[in-house]
């Protein structure tokens, strides 16, 4: 079965640091890459896709993609305490026709003021 | 503005009925899918489809079912509600292979 697998955390960073949100996937063949933030009680929505390998850039967050080790990262750099939240790592195994995606149980996030 | 709704927001129901919660788009997006949530396994997918007349079973799709009249609407019907169906369910659509967009979940209890 293809997992997708990230600690549960609680990851707590102070105000101004970078935080670092990791995860690992079983299928080398997995197609793309997407990093959702979950505030307590709300829906997830939508902060990063990565298709290939390297870095992805965008405003405080870099989004970093190693298909080799089958590990793709989240770094937020300058945390805010609105930052913290519930940190979803989510893969695409198929391409073309057969898009779904399969998530990680997400990684929680405190930044502390 | 394109949204994406689910209704109704919390829904409480007794074992045995038969209870649809309703997703509905204006994206006019092709993929549409469903998911519940729960502690300890995150977003797991029950049913999605790729357009008008397709749908399709994700991994815990028993007990549910899902028919694709339209683009824009893709209700979620379990059959006989069960205490293990207690949940949040989001809905979410895409255009293509882009990331989702979520609706904003239905609390579901089942007594």
């Amino acid at each position: 079965q293809k997992e997708v697998e990230q600690n549960s955390g609680p990851l707590s960073v102070p105000e101004g640091a970078i935080a670092s949100l990791n995860c690992t996937y079983s299928d080398r063949v997995s197609q793309s890459f997407f990093w959702y933030r979950q505030y307590s009680g709300k829906s997830p929505e939508l902060i990063m896709s990565i298709y290939s390998n390297g870095d992805k850039e965008d405003g405080r967050f870099t989004a970093q993609l190693n298909k080799a080790s089958q590990y793709v990262s989240l770094l937020i750099r300058d945390s805010q305490p609105s930052d913290s939240a519930t940190y979803l790592c989510a893969v695409n195994w198929s391409g073309g026709s057969n898009y779904k995606l399969t998530f990680g149980k997400g990684t929680l996030l405190t930044v502390n003021p | 503005d394109a949204e994406i709704t689910q209704s109704p927001r919390h829904k409480i129901t007794e074992t045995g009925r038969q209870v649809t919660l309703a997703c509905h788009q204006t994206w006019n997006h092709n993929n549409m899918f469903w998911y519940r949530q729960d502690l300890g396994h995150g977003l797991r997918l029950i049913h999605y489809s790729y357009g008008v007349h397709d749908t399709n079973k994700g991994e815990v799709s028993d007990g549910y079912s899902v028919s694709r009249s339209n683009t824009e609407d893709l209700p979620l019907t379990l059959e006989s509600a069960a205490s293990s169906q207690t949940s949040v369910y989001f809905c979410a659509s895409s255009r293509d292979s882009y990331g989702y967009t979520f609706g904003s979940g239905t609390r579901l209890t089942v007594v």
